[in-house]
């Protein structure tokens, strides 16, 4: 079946440490994006790639950082400049073009002991 | 870079009446796309409905429909004969797909919708 893989799903990491979150999809799409979630601030866009080994900022890239060497793989890493890295994460792809959906993967929750 | 603002962080509704849930955004683009995602309890995002700028008519989706106010920079999201399963997240998305950098969607901060038996 088609779809976007995330893992893993649970990730817990000590604080000065890095960590990379991955995200894979079959679908060939072109784009891709990873998102932060936390209560009450809705999804805020971390970055994002139209094209393999090219990459945006989105509006809080700040202590992240991301890879785009293959089409199907987009992964995150996480590193000990985010302060407050605590968090769900979420990738998504889509089709390049006008008005196509996103497809989600199922989420990360990273939490730092 | 558009900016979506959704005001209500949580809305409530009876099983079978209709509740209607508000978006604002601000792009300045002439053409866009809006969107509403439904994130519940499993936390899989789920595409509800969009609507393409340029089209003046409202998107439809069975229980689910769009006021779009292009001037207004508004677009609602009327569930008509709310059912248990529609209890989740709901997210507006706005998409500038002819920024240089690329397409680029942003999401506003959810509503919180509880139906009520």
């Amino acid at each position: 079946d088609g779809g976007i893989t995330q893992s893993p799903k649970y990730l817990f990491r000590k604080e000065g440490q890095n960590v990379t979150l991955s995200c894979e999809q079959n679908l060939n799409h072109d784009a891709m994006y990873w998102y932060r979630q936390d209560p009450g601030q809705g999804l805020r866009l971390i970055y994002y790639s139209q094209i393999v080994n090219d990459f945006q900022k989105g509006d809080i890239a700040e202590g992240y950082s991301v890879s785009r060497e293959k089409k199907e793989s987009f992964p995150l890493t996480v590193t000990s400049a985010q302060k407050n890295p605590t968090a769900f994460y979420l990738c998504a792809s889509r089709r390049r073009g006008l008005n196509t959906e996103a497809f989600f993967g199922q989420g990360t929750r990273l939490t730092v002991v | 870079a558009q900016t979506v603002t959704q005001s209500q962080p949580e809305m409530s509704v009876q099983e079978a009446e209709t509740v209607t849930l508000s978006c604002t955004y601000d792009t300045s683009e002439s053409d866009y796309y809006l969107f509403w995602y439904k994130q519940p309890p499993s936390r899989q995002m789920i595409l509800v409905i969009r609507q393409e700028a340029y089209k003046q008519q409202n998107a439809t989706e069975n229980r689910f429909s769009v006021n779009f106010q292009k001037a207004a920079k508004s677009f609602s999201l009327k569930i008509s004969d709310s059912q248990l399963g529609d209890a989740a997240m709901y997210f507006c998305a706005c998409d500038d797909p002819y920024e240089t950098s690329g397409s680029r969607l942003t999401f506003g901060e959810g509503t919180q919708l509880t139906v009520n038996p």
